[in-house]
């Protein structure tokens, strides 16, 4: 299906435990973003990548691990999971020249 | 620091009625502002952008405006249905020519009840 997609769609995890989030764009939109929503903090950004091989720090990247080796996907992945990381995770995607950011149903992660 | 306000946290109107929803921003340097609908369980859906050098946009029944001096923006709906219930958040990017972020209000909670 066209679209963003993330998956899995619910994760339970215990603290140091590797996770991998994943996201899948099929729009071969250049821009790709990690977000965490957190009540209290609202959306805040964690990595984001401007295209293949590209990626850079966003607001709260402590913790978080990104790669890009393919336009479509931009995987998220916490190397030892701390309590601190539960949060609903939200990847979203946008074209080089336009700036309306497309979101997938995000991830909800509980590290116990 | 960007810093973004949403005022009401929530928001509970009759159906039928016309509605604003407000957002605030510090730092009047921005490059665009973007409004966003989440519906519980889902992701953002934009609804509307709005470039530094417009004043408004309008889609349907939903209209926003920008004052970019004055660090403010508002979300008009008209005519509220019981499907506009939803989280409205609004988004702002900044003018800096590298980077890609965006600052969040974390979003008015509107219920239109039938």
């Amino acid at each position: 299906d066209a679209g963003i997609t993330q998956s899995p769609r619910y994760k339970i995890t215990e603290t140091g435990r590797q996770v991998t989030l994943m996201c899948h764009q099929t729009w071969s939109h250049s821009y790709m973003f990690w977000y965490r929503q957190d009540l209290g903090h609202g959306l805040r950004l964690i990595y984001y990548s401007a295209a293949a091989d590209i990626t850079d720090k966003g607001e709260v990247p402590d913790g978080y691990v990104v790669s890009r080796s393919k336009t479509e996907n931009f995987p998220l992945t916490l190397e030892s999971a701390t309590r601190s990381q539960t949060s609903v995770y939200f990847c979203a995607s946008r074209g080089p020249n336009n700036e309306k950011l497309f979101f997938g149903s995000g991830t909800q992660l509980s590290v116990l | 620091k960007q810093e973004v306000t949403q005022i009401p946290a929530a928001l509970s109107v009759p159906e039928g009625e016309n509605l604003v929803l407000n957002c605030s921003f510090t730092d009047s340097a921005i490059y665009n502002l973007q409004w966003f609908r989440q519906d519980p369980g889902k992701g953002l859906t934009s609804l509307l952008l709005i470039q530094s050098s417009q004043r408004e946009q309008t889609s349907g029944r939903l209209n926003a405006s920008l004052d970019k001096s004055s660090g403010r923006s508002t979300l008009y709906i008209a005519a509220s249905q019981p499907g506009d219930s939803a989280t409205y958040l609004c988004a702002v990017k900044g003018e800096e020519t590298s980077g890609s972020r965006l600052t969040f209000g974390e979003g008015t909670q509107l219920t239109v009840n039938p």
